[in-house]
């Protein structure tokens, strides 16, 4: 079964460019996470969808950034325009509806590591 | 304001000796708790977890330690083995909001297991 994938690995973009990153979760996982790691510090929450439907975007920095799920399956995180700030390693998770109570574990792609110069 | 901490960025163990791998955090409504494995160009890994009614949770080599009243940590590798070397980072999540939550994650830990 394939994981979660994730295009492109690496992305080098100048200041004020348009970027797309795009995760496929694991076939039919309803929920799917960003997380983004800047500069080697702690890995930090972006939003959740699940299916197509936004359940928490608290951690998204700013209206530079647009995440979409058409569809319900992959998802696209746009960053436009680009900030220096913005470089770092974006990853997507997924994971399965939660049932009987139990938490379910959430699978990482490799990331996209972005880089604004 | 760092919600889970991970106070050593790194640590270095000889193999077959027990690596053990520290965790703080803040935040009250944390009940579950998830260490990640990660290594260069891959994302973390899952490799065991913990929910607040428990106060150990093993698995194999693996074993995490909670302790609610210090709002700490611990995962506990024994033996360790060179394979091991990573950087760990722990993770909590509350768990009631009715599906895998959003993570709060340390900082991490690189571990090294030398010959």
């Amino acid at each position: 079964e394939a994981g979660v994938t994730q295009f492109p690995s690496h992305s080098v973009i100048e200041k004020g460019q348009t970027v797309t990153l795009r995760c496929d979760p694991i076939s039919g996982h309803d929920n799917l996470y960003w997380y983004r790691r800047v500069m080697g510090k702690e890995i930090k929450f972006l939003l959740h969808f699940v299916k197509e439907s936004k359940q928490d975007e608290s951690g998204m920095p700013n209206n530079r950034f647009l995440a979409e799920r058409t569809g319900g399956t992959y998802s696209t995180l746009k960053v436009q325009p680009a900030e220096l700030e913005d470089s770092g390693v974006y990853f997507c998770a997924s994971s399965q509806d939660r049932m009987r109570g139990m938490n379910t574990e959430a699978f990482f792609g490799q990331g996209t590591r972005l880089t604004v110069v | 304001d760092q919600q889970v901490k991970q106070n050593s960025p790194s640590l270095s163990v000889q193999e077959g000796r027990i690596s053990i791998l520290n965790c703080d955090y803040t935040n009250s409504m944390f009940d579950y708790f998830l260490w990640y494995k990660k290594y260069p160009a891959e994302g973390p890994t899952f490799l065991i977890s913990i929910s607040s009614i428990k106060d150990k949770n093993e698995d194999g080599r693996f074993t995490v330690f909670l302790n609610k009243s210090a709002k700490h940590l611990s995962l506990h590798i024994v033996p360790s083995q060179p394979g091991d070397s990573a950087v760990y980072f722990c993770a909590a999540s509350p768990y009631n909001t009715g599906t895998a939550s959003k993570l709060t994650f340390g900082t991490g830990t690189r571990l090294q297991v030398t010959l």
